[in-house]
């Protein structure tokens, strides 16, 4: 079946740059998303991108896809103390059914 | 606009007893998902909505859950009697598939049920 992999941790410095990674097996997947979690808080989209796209950048973030190695990642630019949550990747073959990652929790020092 | 509304907030409750969930989504959103969340996980789909029927419930659980979407717009998660696996939090989501445009599939979460079985 379809699968998500994230790892589960990353720890930066405020200011310097996070990069985020995903991996995932459907090589039909059209749309992929990045979500943020934040404690207590339900998922909130931060960005998206179609399959037929490479990069999309919007503002601090930047998504890179990868569908010949089905590789994901989400880069924050000067990652600040309120970018600290979890980040779950989550990609669809079709709108309607999305699949999550397990998370990776971004921890974000001073 | 009001965002997608979950109650209750929190929940503990014994073993074998019964409990349920409330989702008021979207106005407009024509496609509902209870997601079950257990921590340190990604969310899972346990059901999909649209309108008022159920299109993918291949996940749910249907020997002690249950959910229902009457009018095509609320939502309840039942579950009878819950266990202790059965302690994570339940999401509700919705979007809109119906509308003139592309859909980006953006899903809209409440802030979840967290149900702790003791």
């Amino acid at each position: 079946g379809e699968d998500v992999e994230q790892s589960l941790f990353l720890s930066v410095r405020e200011g310097d740059s996070s990069v985020i990674n995903c991996t995932y097996t459907d090589s039909s997947s059209t749309y992929l998303y990045w979500y943020k979690q934040e404690p207590g808080a339900g998922l909130q989209l931060l960005t998206y991108i179609f399959s037929n796209m490479d990069m999309k950048q919007d503002q601090r973030l930047t998504v890179l896809l990868n569908k010949k190695d089905k590789h994901l990642s989400l880069r924050i630019a000067d990652t600040q103390t309120g970018d600290s949550a979890i980040y779950f990747c989550a990609v669809t073959r079709f709108t309607g059914k999305l699949i999550f990652g397990q998370g990776t929790t971004l921890q974000v020092k001073p | 606009e009001a965002g997608v509304v979950q109650s209750p907030r929190y929940k503990i409750i014994e073993k074998k007893q019964p409990v349920a969930f409330w989702c008021n989504p979207i106005s407009g959103h024509n496609t509902l998902y209870w997601y079950r969340q257990n921590l340190g996980q990604g969310p899972e789909l346990l059901i999909r909505y649209e309108n008022e029927e159920a299109v993918d419930d291949s996940q749910l659980p249907k020997d002690r859950f249950s959910a229902e979407r009457l009018k095509g717009v609320d939502s309840t998660l039942k579950i009878q009697p819950a266990e202790l696996g059965d302690s994570a939090v339940y999401l509700c989501a919705s979007t809109s598939t119906s509308g003139a445009g592309p859909n980006t599939g953006e899903l809209f979460f409440g802030e979840g049920s967290r149900l702790t079985v003791l």
